[in-house]
């Protein structure tokens, strides 16, 4: 019954490696997110699809390439990882991209990059 | 670009206390949500504010966006071990939206 769910929910990797994050919605949303929250709690946007479509790519490295197979699918690949990802990563969902949607976030991933 | 500041970073309070944090903008604010986020937990909806003067209650928590949309306050009343976690406010950009800085609460009992 989760509404936002992602896998794995921790991730321990060495540099290097390459590693993906997947993400599902069930609440039958057109617009999903990545976040990165830091280890000072700083949420920061990563990347916004609207109908499987990228809309906004804050600024990420290449390295990080996410995938919308479909609409209630955002996946995450992250390449040749570094010490600097070491984060919680969310995704999040919300009906659509016009003003004032609630986002509803899944249970994060916990990546730590050794 | 649009950022939003939020103050304090950290708040301690004991049980029973109120408890303030702030949200700034350098810029008119469209609406203005609040989020929570209980340590090792994910954020989650509290409410929105689009009304210029607007004020909302939920239970202990008073929401108030100012009159300029630039920024906005939550309020809580007698705080309870229950209300520790990061408050944030979010804004809305172009196709995002944006997250404060957050405020940190704990609540000693």
């Amino acid at each position: 019954d989760t509404a936002v769910s992602q896998t794995p929910k921790y991730l321990v990797t060495q540099m290097g490696n390459d590693k993906s994050i997947k993400c599902e919605q069930n609440l039958g949303h057109d617009t999903m997110y990545w976040y990165k929250q830091d280890s000072k709690k700083f949420l920061k946007i990563m990347f916004s699809y609207n109908n499987k479509e990228l809309i906004i790519n804050e600024t990420v490295p290449n390295r990080f390439s996410p995938k919308s197979p479909d609409k209630a699918h955002l996946n995450l690949h992250i390449n040749s990882l570094e010490l600097g990802d070491s984060a919680v990563y969310f995704c999040a969902s919300s009906q659509d991209w016009v003003s004032q949607e609630t986002q509803y976030f899944g249970p994060g991933t916990r990546l730590l990059v050794l | 670009g649009q950022q939003v500041m939020q103050i304090p970073q950290y708040q301690h309070v004991q049980e029973g206390e109120d408890f303030t944090t702030y949200c700034n903008s350098s810029t008119t604010l469209s609406n203005i949500q609040w989020y929570k986020q209980r340590p090792g937990g994910h954020p989650v909806f509290l409410i929105q504010l689009v009304k210029s003067g607007e004020v909302k209650k939920q239970k202990r928590l008073t929401f108030q966006f100012g009159e300029a949309k630039k920024n906005s306050s939550l309020h809580i009343t007698a705080t309870q071990t229950t209300d520790v976690g990061t408050y944030f406010c979010v804004s809305e950009g172009t196709y995002k939206y944006i997250f404060g800085t957050g405020t940190r609460l704990k609540v000693l009992a």
